[in-house]
């Protein structure tokens, strides 16, 4: 692995279903996000983590979960999906801990249709 | 609130520059970045300003004037792959990013 990986690379889901987007970084950065990106709208920040064991709440979290059990990895839970969860998810890292400014690096995205 | 403007899209001749500008409002600022994104991939880091000025690197620069809450991306020599959305975002007091729609730049041969 080098980078962020994100599985699935998308899927299809009935409303109601329950469902874990993965994410994992091999590059030891303190810090995960996840976004949505909406056509449209700018990159919207759902939950965030600035170092293992923590985790914040975004600009849009209502309808998602996370957890930080280690450094690599960055689960999203939808607990029951909707169709306006109907997005690009993208998880990223950076070496911060929320307090500097480095950059964020991304995963290359799942697409998730909720019908 | 916060607010990031930036045009919805731009075109542009292979081998001419281009700026593409980006106005923000938010709450305390820690640094602007601009992003590129290819369609269907994810945002890649171009540039990061913290300080008025310009920032040169290779055929992109990005300027930033913080009293005017104004940044721009300028991109000379322009080559087909230039083709893309580009993103401008704000670390702002709580270092969240809050991210622009994007611009998206086609370039036409």
């Amino acid at each position: 692995i080098a980078g962020i990986t994100q599985a699935p690379t998308s899927q299809i889901l009935a409303a109601g279903r329950r469902m874990t987007l993965r994410c994992t970084q091999d590059m030891r950065h303190n810090a995960m996000y996840w976004y949505r990106q909406d056509l449209g709208l700018g990159l919207r920040l759902i939950h965030y983590s600035n170092t293992a064991g923590t985790t914040g709440k975004g600009e849009v979290p209502d309808g998602y979960s996370v957890s930080r059990a280690n450094t690599d990895d960055f689960p999203l839970t939808l607990a029951s999906a909707v169709p306006s969860q109907t997005s690009v998810y993208f998880c990223a890292s950076s070496d911060s801990q929320g307090f500097g400014t480095d950059t964020q690096y991304f995963g290359p995205g799942t697409r998730l249709t909720v019908l | 609130g916060q607010n990031i403007d930036q045009p919805t899209e731009m075109t542009a001749t292979e081998g001419a520059i281009v700026q593409i500008n980006c106005t923000y409002q938010t709450s305390g600022f820690n640094g602007l970045f601009w992003y590129q994104q290819h369609a269907g991939e994810a945002p890649t880091f171009l540039s990061y300003n913290v300080l008025d000025g310009l920032e040169e690197k290779g055929r992109f620069s990005s300027f930033l004037s913080r009293s005017k809450g104004y940044s721009y991306l300028l991109l000379k020599e322009l080559q087909m792959k230039d083709s893309a959305s580009y993103l401008c975002a704000v670390l702002d007091s709580n270092y969240q990013l809050i991210w622009g729609a994007g611009t998206k730049l086609i370039i036409k041969p």
